[in-house]
C-alpha cells in the first residue's frame, strides 16, 4: 500500500518531443504527489507537485495530470531539451501526516537527443 | 527554499570502520530526513531526524548501524558504523518546508564506496 509504481524505466525521445512519465499509487491517504528531477552527482530537485483537489498542474514546459479515481499521475515533459536529460522520480506523501515521509517511484532515465 | 550543505561530498573507506557525514541547512527547519539511494536506483527513506529526541527508524534500518544526531533546528550528522562493501551508496540529508511540511530539498548527497 506504500508503493509508488513508475514507469517506464528509461525513456528516448527526440529533442521538440513530449517526455511521458506515469505513477500509480494505492495508498488513498496520499495527498501530495511531487516530482524531482535528479543530475548525475547532484541532489534530486523539485520539479513541480500536485494536490488531489485538482486534475492538471502547469509550470512551463513541465505538466503534472492527476486522475484521483484510477490513482495514477503523470509528468509531461513538452518541447523536450537535450537539457531536460535527466532521472525523474515520482513521489507520495500525506500533508497531514505526522512525519509528511515521501515515498519515492523507482525512477525514470530520460534522454532528450538533439 | 533551502540550501543543503552535506560534508563530505565522498569518500572512500576501509570495511570495518565508520563515517559521520554532516548535513548544514541555511535556516531553521523542523523536518530532516536521511535517505540511501543505490547507484541508478530509488531513494530509501533511512531516518527521521528529530531535534531533541532520537531518531526514528525505518524498518530495516537500526540505530547501531546509522546512529543519527540532531543537535539544534539546522544541523544534523548520520554516521555508517562498521562499514562493509554493502553500504557503497549515496546518502542524502533532506529537509521538508513549506505549508505541511511537504516541500522537500535535498543536499547534494555523500558518495561512499567501501572497500
Amino acid at each position: 500500500q506504500q508503493q509508488v509504481k513508475q514507469s517506464p524505466q528509461s525513456l528516448i525521445v527526440q529533442k521538440g518531443g513530449i517526455s511521458i512519465i506515469n505513477c500509480a499509487y494505492e495508498n488513498t491517504a496520499f495527498d501530495y504527489f511531487p516530482w524531482y528531477q535528479q543530475f548525475p552527482g547532484k541532489g534530486p530537485a523539485l520539479l513541480i507537485a500536485i494536490r488531489p483537489d485538482v486534475s492538471e498542474k502547469k509550470e512551463g514546459r513541465f505538466t503534472i495530470s492527476f486522475n484521483k479515481s484510477a490513482k495514477q499521475f503523470s509528468l509531461h515533459i513538452m518541447d523536450s531539451q537535450p537539457g531536460d536529460s535527466a532521472t525523474y522520480f515520482c513521489a507520495a506523501s500525506r500533508a497531514r501526516g505526522a512525519t509528511n515521509k515521501l515515498i519515492f517511484g523507482t525512477g525514470t532515465l530520460l534522454a532528450v537527443q538533439p | 527554499s533551502a540550501v543543503i550543505s552535506q560534508k563530505p561530498s565522498r569518500d572512500i573507506c576501509q570495511r570495518g570502520t565508520s563515517l559521520t557525514i554532516q548535513c548544514q541547512v541555511d535556516s531553521q527547519v523542523t523536518m530532516m530526513f536521511w535517505y540511501r539511494q543505490q547507484p541508478g536506483q530509488s531513494l530509501t527513506l533511512i531516518a527521521t531526524a528529530n531535534q531533541g529526541s532520537e531518531a526514528t527508524y525505518e524498518s530495516g534500518f537500526v540505530i547501531d548501524k546509522f546512529p543519527i544526531s540532531r543537535p539544534n533546528l539546522t544541523f544534523s550528522t548520520l554516521t555508517v558504523s562498521n562499514m562493509s562493501p554493502e553500504d557503497s551508496s549515496i546518502y542524502l540529508c533532506s529537509v521538508t518546508i513549506g505549508q505541511f511540511n511537504t516541500e522537500a530539498f535535498f543536499g547534494q548527497g555523500t558518495r561512499l564506496t567501501v572497500v
